[in-house]
């Protein structure tokens, strides 16, 4: 299995504040890596696909990028509904292993 | 538009065999590059990818619990059932079935997700 590991596990910020959550694969993956938005008793919310394309509705304000083993996630002016809990997932093979998950908390 | 939903027990004893239905309109499992996932979240922890099943009827597996799950569809019934066997408390968790659209090979990923239903192992 290709193992996705996610830093920071936890993340404290502000309204306002850029952000950055980073995501590593245990192999390359070209860029078959999404990102999802989950909160608090709600299903997963894809935000990007193909690791820097955007799902329809999701704000600008969200991007990512990298390629290979190495991706990020930025918010770049944190908004009061994006506190929430962010998961990676690689999509290259199967099983399509997630990240363990990073919570992003109110400062 | 599309939509998923999850449909099973709420509540097993260990060594059951756990059964889920996820019921889903807006799309068709007959469709090219589309499949139908399940992946859990137990209480508190992180999501885990169980399984997977593609329009022309391939099936994969986590590795991990492969000789625990079969996932089968039923185009007609526009329905994705997953069977769970010797169920045991550490599987309690949310399960949810999530819709794999198709295109690309890099844009396949799960864009629509069922709400889930928390499945409790206990005796």
């Amino acid at each position: 299995d290709i193992q996705m590991t996610q830093s920071p596990s936890s993340l404290s910020a502000s309204v306002g504040d850029r952000v950055t959550i980073t995501c590593r694969a245990s192999q390359s993956i070209s860029s078959y890596l999404n990102w999802f938005q989950q909160k608090p008793g709600k299903a997963p919310k894809l935000l990007i696909y193909a690791a820097s394309s955007l799902q329809s509705g999701v704000p600008s304000r969200i991007s990512g990028s990298g390629s290979g083993t190495d991706f990020t996630l930025t918010i770049s002016s944190l908004q009061p509904e994006d506190f929430a809990t962010y998961y990676c997932q690689q999509g290259y093979s199967t099983p399509h292993t997630f990240g363990q998950g990073t919570k992003l908390e109110i400062k | 538009q599309i939509t998923l939903k999850e449909s099973g027990p709420t509540l097993v004893k260990p060594t059951q065999t756990l059964t889920l239905t996820c019921t889903f309109s807006g799309f068709s499992l007959s469709t090219s590059g589309v499949g139908v996932g399940w992946i859990r979240q137990p209480p508190g922890k992180a999501l885990e990818w169980l399984a997977l099943i593609y329009w022309d009827d391939d099936k994969r597996y986590s590795p991990s619990l492969e000789s625990r799950l079969t996932i089968t569809k039923d185009t007609s019934k526009n329905q994705v059932v997953l069977t769970m066997t010797n169920m045991d408390p550490v599987d309690t968790a949310t399960y949810y079935c999530a819709h794999r659209r198709g295109g690309p090979t890099r844009e396949r990923t799960f864009d629509y997700w069922g709400q889930g239903t928390l499945v409790t192992v206990s005796s």
